[in-house]
């Protein structure tokens, strides 16, 4: 069980095109999912918070209006990487979290990655 | 971007042995802490995880040890096998009750057959 998928798992696109990738919770659904980029032997850095129903939450220096997050369902979140430029090339990754209650924990379930890159 | 020249602090095993893999953190308020392994072009997995009432949890070969004096997280990986061979990341929550996490820089572990 807590499957995440994300799609694409790679693109290719043009300086200055849109790219919308897809993170899914596949047998559970999802209040929150969280997307984080990754640039190349560096760590997972949070970009925003994604809350079903309600304005995503971003980040210290992340662009809301450059990355939107649209979390219509309780097992879809997107982000749409606007106008791309060749420095949003990455990695990147959705975690959709999972509410245990009780006395067991909170956890995040990660998605495979969707590598972008921007010609 | 890309920082040129970056690399990830590596340690090497041998088959069979032990390894042991540090995190420092920062937050005193984090009182969640979890370790990921993340192979190359996937996203992480979760390995195990430690809350900061305790100072150490074992799982099936991994053992986390917390020490909430100093800020140290290790995570230990008994007789090592080349699928272990991937990156781990040490993450912590951001405060009580907070979701939000910050990751370590990461250790490669690679395992010598």
């Amino acid at each position: 069980g807590a499957v995440v998928s994300q799609h694409p798992s790679w693109v290719i696109c043009k300086s200055g095109t849109s790219v919308k990738i897809e993170c899914r919770s596949l047998d559970f659904q999802a209040t929150t999912m969280f997307w984080y980029r990754q640039f190349p032997k560096q760590s997972l850095m949070l970009m925003a918070t994604s809350n079903e129903g309600s304005k995503a939450t971003y980040e210290q220096g992340v662009e809301k209006d450059k990355f939107l997050i649209n979390h219509a369902s309780l097992t879809l979140s997107t982000l749409t990487v606007t106008s791309a430029h060749p420095e949003d090339s990455s990695f990147y990754i959705c975690s959709a979290l999972i509410l245990a209650g009780g006395v067991s924990t909170d956890t995040q379930y990660f998605g495979p990655g969707t590598r972008l890159t921007v010609l | 971007g890309e920082s040129v020249g970056l690399h990830l602090p590596t340690l090497s095993v041998q088959e069979g042995d032990n390894s042991i893999i540090n995190c420092a953190y920062s937050n005193s308020a984090s009182d969640y802490f979890i370790w990921y392994k993340q192979e190359s072009g996937k996203g992480p997995q979760f390995i195990i995880d430690i809350r900061s009432n305790m100072d150490k949890r074992q799982g099936q070969r991994v053992t986390v040890l917390l020490n909430k004096t100093v800020k140290h997280l290790s995570l230990q990986i008994a007789a090592t096998q080349p699928g272990d061979s991937a990156v781990y990341f040490c993450a912590e929550t951001r405060g009580a009750g907070s979701y939000q996490l910050t990751f370590g820089k990461g250790t490669k572990l690679s395992v010598i057959p």
